[in-house]
């Protein structure tokens, strides 16, 4: 039972294009959704993050668009660079204590020079 | 400095065989996690903990044991290793805020033959 689903399992784009990953969720009660980067050969790491009260999130170069009631959001990388080429696991909180979180299986995204 | 340890970094084993994996975090958090990575199943929770003493059943518990001795000390014990659990082990902290940002390791490379 996937409870996130990222629709893609890779994606490339050429450089200074915007790549755009997606992601939906059945469960209503998720109300936080992270976005976690990995490289090959290391753990995966924070990249972005939005809470269901807001509709988006921007950090520089990277944006998080949340449509809570179609359940699903989307990561929208800007001006996309080589060094973005990585693994992306879209997330979500359930559980109200322990902060677990629960993955998609990941969208490979290769960035071309 | 790394905050996230594991050891070891790389093992083959046996089927059959007992398999204990570590991981040592320097963050001060009270929560720690154990996950699996498999290509087309993203990262899965196997165990996690909310403190000294405490492990408690992620998603895919079966055929893995966790302890927790210490804040900083979180192992996951495979007591019959069998080659389904060939896949790559991650091991991260986190705060007990339920938006805290989970930190992880390098990941330890487990094939069982």
């Amino acid at each position: 039972q996937q409870q996130v689903r990222q629709s893609s399992q890779s994606l490339t784009v050429w450089e200074g294009e915007t790549a755009i990953l997606n992601c939906s969720y059945e469960n209503s009660a998720f109300d936080y959704f992270p976005w976690y980067q990995q490289f090959p050969g290391e753990g995966p790491a924070l990249l972005i993050a939005i809470r269901s009260v807001s509709d988006k999130k921007e950090d520089g170069r990277f944006t998080i668009f949340f449509n809570k009631r179609e359940k699903n959001l989307s990561l929208h990388i800007k001006d996309s660079q080589p060094g973005d080429s990585a693994t992306y696991f879209c997330a979500a909180n359930y559980g109200s204590s322990g902060n677990k979180l629960i993955f998609g299986i990941g969208t490979l995204l290769s960035v071309k020079p | 400095e790394a905050a996230v340890t594991q050891s070891p970094r790389n093992k083959v084993a046996v089927t059959g065989g007992k398999v204990t994996l570590s991981c040592n975090q320097t963050n001060n958090h009270n929560n720690m996690y154990w996950y699996r990575q498999d290509t087309g199943h993203g990262l899965r929770l196997i165990h996690y903990s909310y403190g000294a003493g405490s492990t408690e059943k992620g998603d895919i518990p079966d055929g893995y044991k966790a302890s927790r001795p210490s804040q900083e000390n979180f192992s996951l014990i495979l007591e019959l290793a069998t080659p389904s659990q060939t896949s790559v082990y991650f091991c991260a902290s986190g705060g007990d805020n339920n938006y805290a940002e989970q930190f992880f390791g390098p990941g330890t490379r487990l094939t069982v033959l």
